[in-house]
């Protein structure tokens, strides 16, 4: 069964407004992390945001915010301000305790910033 | 601290050919994972380790497939008669244990098999 789903293959968002990029996942563990990765055109893997299960509020690094919806199991990602260097693969990661936790990925949402 | 690194960045072979990649975690991270990355999908988890001892290895995985960390430091990951289905990037990222918030990625080795 899918563990994480990312329904929104592309994305387009004109420079400097916001875009908000879907993630729901399922796990009956308690005890689970949330991640958000960014993956631009050049590879490389660069975590942007966590946000932990019994964490009360939502997290928020810089211009990158988690809407997290616990009994909806949803944590969107939201994105401000968006840049044209915004433009890139975004993944969704979940890591259960019952997992071991290993870390595993949705497929991910191509974004596009236009100027 | 040099971040994650992956040897090598680019492997061509012929189908058929065994192939072996390296990775080497930032220090004293303790847990070591293998991902697979196809064009346009996420990581796909292979495999990882506690210091040496690998702990889960993915169903998906066939036997041609093998991990070592035999010391608890860099890592290894070979594949047997490679086949055309096997070219992807394999990813290597570190954490300091279990609970780390974060994993930290190389740059990955490219593999072609032709």
């Amino acid at each position: 069964a899918q563990k994480i789903t990312q329904t929104q293959p592309g994305m387009f968002v004109q420079e400097k407004e916001a875009v908000t990029l879907d993630c729901t996942y399922d796990t009956s563990d308690p005890s689970y992390g949330l991640f958000w990765y960014k993956q631009p055109s050049s590879g490389e893997m660069i975590f942007l945001i966590y946000q932990g299960s019994y964490d009360q509020q939502n997290a928020t690094e810089g211009r990158y915010s988690l809407n997290f919806q616990k009994a909806r199991k949803s944590a969107n990602l939201v994105i401000s301000a968006s840049q044209l260097g915004d433009s890139a693969m975004y993944f969704c990661a979940m890591r259960e305790r019952t997992g071991g936790f290993k870390t595993i990925f949705g497929a991910g949402t191509r974004l596009f910033v236009k100027a | 601290d040099t971040g994650v690194s992956q040897d090598p960045r680019h492997k061509i072979t012929k189908r058929g050919q065994n192939v072996t990649f390296r990775c080497d975690p930032i220090s004293e991270h303790n847990r070591l994972y293998w991902y697979r990355q196809t064009l346009g999908q996420g990581p796909e988890f292979l495999t990882y380790f506690q210091n040496e001892a690998q702990l889960e290895k993915s169903r998906l995985l066939s036997d041609r497939f093998s991990a070592e960390r035999p010391k608890g430091s860099f890592s290894t990951l070979e594949i047997q008669r490679t086949e055309q289905g096997d070219s992807a990037m394999y990813l290597c990222a570190s954490n300091p244990g279990p609970t780390g918030e974060k994993l930290f990625f190389g740059s990955g080795t490219q593999l072609s098999v032709l």
